[in-house]
Formats: structure tokens, sequence, C-alpha cells
């Protein structure tokens, strides 16, 4: 099955700076979704955008989603070193399935 | 975490051993999940339970047995396991929709080291 891509893999970046990252997918959706996870834990849902859907907000958190490149990006405003943390898209397939990428490895450095 | 448990929390087991991984949510979800996270791969979905039935497995092989007693209870029963087993593995619920994903709450995981 097709699979989001994070970029980057990796981000270091100073507290109350923005941390932006972006999510490639192959096939259309219905929906994709944003979930951290702290390490070695369970994953937390951050946001859902739907197709129809172009911008969403939620407190710091800002998510575009443009089906047209097939992209999407999540942007953490004024970050935190409690936003230290591995970020995952999940696209979903249909059928309830969810098809997470890889991740990106956000470090805030205070 | 989020009205997800998972019990153990970590496990070692033997490739002769059978154990079970359990699975509570207590959010009224009708749909549960079974996950395998292993270290620089994405997050593998194992199974799906809609209203207590199996809807999808994930050409999981046998050594993996699901169970879903409930809407509220899974179970991955382990027997048999190979090294490479070795992983977190989270189990996740939600709202059972016809078509499309919604939201999924994970549980916190169970870290399984296979010897």
């Amino acid at each position: 099955s097709q699979q989001g891509e994070e970029d980057p893999q990796a981000l270091s970046i100073q507290e109350g700076e923005n941390a932006t990252m972006n999510c490639s997918y192959k096939t259309s959706i219905n929906n994709l979704q944003w979930y951290r996870q702290n390490s070695g834990r369970g994953l937390v849902h951050l946001i859902l955008i739907r197709s129809n859907e172009r911008e969403k907000h939620s407190g710091r958190l800002r998510v575009t989603l443009d089906t047209s490149k097939k992209s999407s990006s999540l942007l953490i405003t004024a970050s935190r070193a409690a936003d230290t943390a591995s970020y995952f898209c999940a696209t979903d397939q249909g059928a309830q399935k969810l098809v997470f990428g890889q991740g990106t490895r956000l470090t805030i450095n205070p | 975490e989020t009205g997800v448990t998972q019990t153990p929390r970590h496990l070692v087991m033997g490739m002769t051993n059978k154990k079970s991984l359990k699975c509570e949510q207590h959010l009224g979800h009708n749909a549960m999940y079974w996950y395998k996270q292993s270290a620089k791969k994405p997050l593998e979905l194992m199974f799906v339970y809609n209203f207590k039935e199996q809807t999808e497995n994930n050409s999981v092989p046998s050594r993996f047995s699901p169970e879903c007693p409930n809407s509220s209870h899974l179970f991955l029963h382990l027997h048999t396991l190979q090294p490479e087993d070795s992983a977190l593995y989270l189990c996740a619920s939600s709202q059972a929709v016809v078509a499309g994903a919604e939201t999924q709450y994970f549980g916190p995981g169970t870290r399984l080291l296979v010897l």
C-alpha cells in the first residue's frame, strides 16, 4: 500500500521557533491525520483534515492540505520543549485503514 | 493515557513461549486495531475488528492470533515468535465507519522482546 512520507526525517530547532513538517502521499485520500508520539509511547491524535479542506487550525498547530500536489504540512508555532516528539502523518486509505509514514523526529532545544 | 489501556507494558519471552497481550478501551468505540511498530519502519496495521468481527488481516503470520470477545477488549495471542517480532505493539480504537477512517485513539503499547 502507498505510504505517506514525512520530510524532514529529523528537525532540531530552538525553543520559540516555528517547526514545519511535510508529508507527501501517492493515492487519493478521504482524510489525512497527524499524530504525535513521545519516545516509546502510544500515538496521540493531533488533527484531522478532510480531502475537501485546505487548512485547519488547532491551538499552535496549523495543517494545510494540497490534494493536487498530494501533500500536507504541519506547522507548530512558538515551539516548546514539550513538543519534542516524533510526528506522523497518516492517510486514510479507505475501509478504516490508516497508512502511516516513517515520521519526523522533532527536537526542541532550550 | 487516552482511555485505551494495554497490559503488560513490557514483555520478554522466549521463542517457545506462549503469551497474550491485552487491550481495553473505555471510550465506547466499536472498532479496535493492532499495530506493530519496529525500529526504523513505519507503523504497520495488523488487524482490524468492527463490532467484534475481524474485518482486516494484513497478511500477518499465524503465530499472531487476535481475539475480540467484545467491543471493549482485544487480545493478541503470541506463540513461537521469532526475534524479528520484537517491537512495540500498539492497540487503538475508534468509531466504526462504513467508509473512511476516523480518529484513532492509541494505548501506550507493549514493548515486546523475543529472545
